[in-house]
């Protein structure tokens, strides 16, 4: 069982919808949980990090965490084309010394 | 505060060579992670560098190997190059090894091996 899960999609919203990104994790032990947006041909960028259960608002940027279900959502408000990348979400395992293990990522398309 | 930087772009070598690849630090930062991120992949972790010793190493034969300087710069070798290792190698430095603090990513290196 892969330590990350994605839906690797493409997810395509039009300009201006809510889009929605998923991801669960194998690691019980794990407390933190990251989201980094990867434009194609560039390094990820931290986007969200949520280490409580319940929702983490930044901006446009809603991060929701379960741990119970072990799950890790993303969603974008008011998606816009600037918004179409690989996002990627990742969490630490303890077999990695506590580090970052990723997803593969899901890539979003976001049509004007 | 200069951010990170990795060099060289890209790279091309052939089965069987050795290759070095290096990453500048985020001013400030003592730790160095480095990551191979394949076509269509997330990046996987490869080992990471933290006041010049290896603190944490992923599922990577003993081939890849590292080094980090005391201006906290790092070095990823890998030896025997196999067609697989054709991949983004990114690095990113933080402040600190705990995995909740903030890693920077650098530009990566794009090696190729044919």
């Amino acid at each position: 069982q892969k330590e990350v899960e994605q839906n690797s999609g493409p997810l395509s919203v039009p300009e201006g919808a809510i889009a929605s990104l998923n991801c669960t994790y194998s690691d019980r032990g794990s407390q933190s949980f990251f989201w980094y947006r990867q434009y194609s041909g560039k390094s990820p960028e931290l986007i969200m990090s949520i280490y409580s259960n319940g929702d983490k608002e930044d901006g446009r940027f809603t991060a929701q965490l379960n741990k119970a279900s072990q799950y890790v959502s993303l969603l974008i408000r008011d998606s816009q084309p600037s918004d179409s990348a690989t996002y990627l979400c990742a969490a630490p395992n303890m077999e990695y010394g506590n580090k970052l293990v990723f997803g593969a990522g899901t890539i979003l398309r976001v049509k004007s | 505060e200069t951010g990170v930087t990795q060099s060289p772009t890209h790279l091309i070598k052939t089965r069987g060579q050795q290759v070095t690849l290096r990453c500048s630090s985020q001013s400030g930062h003592n730790t160095v992670s480095w990551y191979q991120q394949a076509l269509g992949q997330g990046p996987q972790f490869i080992f990471q560098y933290y006041r010049e010793e290896e603190n944490g190493r992923g599922n990577f034969p003993p081939r890849f190997s590292g080094l980090q300087f005391p201006n906290y710069s790092s070095e990823l070798n890998v030896n025997a190059l196999e067609l697989d290792d054709s991949a983004l190698y990114l690095c990113a430095s933080s402040s600190d090894p705990q995995v909740t603090d903030t890693q920077y990513f650098g530009p990566g290196t794009r090696l190729t091996v044919l």
